[in-house]
């Protein structure tokens, strides 16, 4: 199973909007409305950001939202703040019952 | 409070043999399924394994079948993963993860993870 592909960075101002593509096959992401978005700060465990696509966890920010598009998924971050600069990882459900990670953006404010 | 709480990391030497655990509080454990998740020393996130409620069900990263095994014991609260066969590109952050239960193949607590360095 191939991870999904993001860029590598992504870069905006406080108080911008930025967007982070995760691009997959037809076998995940396009197959499976069951993509999510972890946040990770250095040397902390991941942070489960938006799951399902586009569903915020209790306590997560309204300013991050998801969106899926045939075999491409997205993460928007409006109002960009200092504590946002982290990496951000999508992953997706596969046809073959396992989980595949994308290999993760990094965000510099 | 919610919490998971690895251990059994550390230096192995390749071919080696670890058996990961994993310890949660603050939740009703046998009612959540659970996951691995690895992180290689300033790579990405990889998923590694997951087990039902029940531990009925079990699935795979294909590049570690036959050489993972993941199991739990709800009596102890405990999930671990048993890996053998160890080689040098096995050294990662192990982390342990409950599965959200209203979200689908999504993990809503983390532990800290515990590390694996694979090395002669």
């Amino acid at each position: 199973q191939s991870a999904l592909t993001q860029p590598a960075s992504v870069s905006g101002s406080p108080g911008q909007s930025i967007t982070i593509s995760c691009t997959g096959t037809s076998s995940d992401v396009g197959r499976y409305s069951y993509v999510s978005w972890y946040q990770q700060h250095p040397g902390k465990a991941p942070k489960l950001m938006i799951s399902d696509v586009s569903d915020r966890p209790s306590g997560v920010s309204s300013r991050f939202s998801g969106s899926k598009s045939g075999n491409a998924a997205s993460l928007t971050i409006s109002g960009l703040q200092a504590d946002d600069e982290a990496d951000y990882y999508c992953s997706s459900y596969t046809s073959t019952t396992t989980l595949v990670f994308g290999g993760g953006t990094k965000v510099t404010v | 409070e919610v919490q998971l709480v690895e251990s059994g990391g550390g230096f192995v030497q390749p071919g080696g043999s670890l058996r990961l655990s994993c310890v949660g509080s603050g939740f009703t454990f046998r009612s959540y399924w659970m996951t691995w998740v690895r992180q290689a020393p300033g790579k990405g996130l990889e998923w590694v394994a997951n087990i039902d409620r029940d531990g009925s069900e079990r699935y795979y990263v294909d590049s570690l079948k036959g050489r993972v095994t993941i199991s739990r014991d709800n009596a102890k609260n405990s999930v671990y993963l048993q890996m053998n066969g160890l080689r040098d590109v096995d050294t990662a952050v192990y982390y342990c993860a409950r599965d959200a239960p209203d979200a689908y193949y999504a993990m809503d607590v983390w532990g800290q993870g515990t590390t694996v360095t694979v090395s002669s």
